[in-house]
């Protein structure tokens, strides 16, 4: 595997399920992001990761938890979800989390949807 | 608040033609960054092309390159001798500093403009 690698691609649940989107990375990085893409609506970043510190945290609601055991490895699990909360997931990596030099590069995503 | 609007949410091409998608962004920021992402039918997002807010020259990428008008705040994105594998939702998106320290950078997206190039 290379690059950022993200299971499941596609997942479906209940609003009483719990579950959890994994996200890896084989590049070496030291920060990873959490990102929700919702139809009709720009990106938004959920949070951010360096050296498995979280450092940024956008007002995400407590049903969503991530966890980062190492540099390689993102989760982001999931628990008593709304329908509004379906949407495409996607992982990102970069080398630091600071400077714009740091391209980020993006998993496929885990299409969720909240039934 | 930074904000990013992409203004055209479809446009369409046809093969080998030429096409500008357009982007404005509002910030009051002098030292920032713009970049174009691509995501393709697939989903996986890859960066296009980057520019820096204080180099006056547009950035170069192959058959992309971009025309900043910083004092218009306007980053449009021009793709030359389009091809299908261009097809794709183009995203404009924008970062500075928002605060000194850790996690000091984030990006903010545009909603994206989907393109179809047309064989």
């Amino acid at each position: 595997e290379t690059g950022v690698t993200q299971t499941p691609r596609h997942l479906v649940m209940g609003m009483t399920n719990k579950k959890s989107l994994k996200c890896e990375q084989h590049l070496g990085h030291n920060a990873m992001y959490w990102y929700k893409q919702s139809a009709k609506k720009p990106l938004e970043l959920m949070f951010v990761y360096s050296l498995e510190e979280r450092v940024e945290n956008n007002s995400v609601p407590s049903r969503f938890s991530p966890e980062c055991p190492n540099s390689s490895h993102l989760f982001l699990h999931l628990h008593t979800l709304q329908p509004e909360d379906s949407a495409l997931y996607l992982c990102a990596s970069s080398q630091d989390w600071a400077g714009a030099d740091n391209e980020q590069f993006f998993g496929p995503g885990t299409r969720l949807t909240v039934l | 608040a930074q904000t990013v609007t992409q203004s055209q949410p479809e446009m369409s091409v046809q093969e080998a033609e030429t096409v500008t998608l357009s982007c404005t962004y509002d910030t009051s920021e002098s030292n920032y960054y713009l970049f174009w992402y691509k995501q393709p039918p697939s989903r996986q997002m890859i960066l296009v092309i980057r520019q820096e807010a204080y180099k006056q020259q547009n950035a170069t990428e192959n058959r992309f390159s971009v025309n900043f008008q910083k004092a218009a705040k306007s980053f449009s994105l021009k793709i030359s001798d389009s091809q299908l594998g261009d097809t794709a939702m183009y995203f404009c998106a924008f970062m500075i500093s928002i605060a000194s320290g850790a996690g000091s950078y984030q990006l903010t997206f545009g909603k994206g403009t989907k393109l179809s190039v047309i064989p």
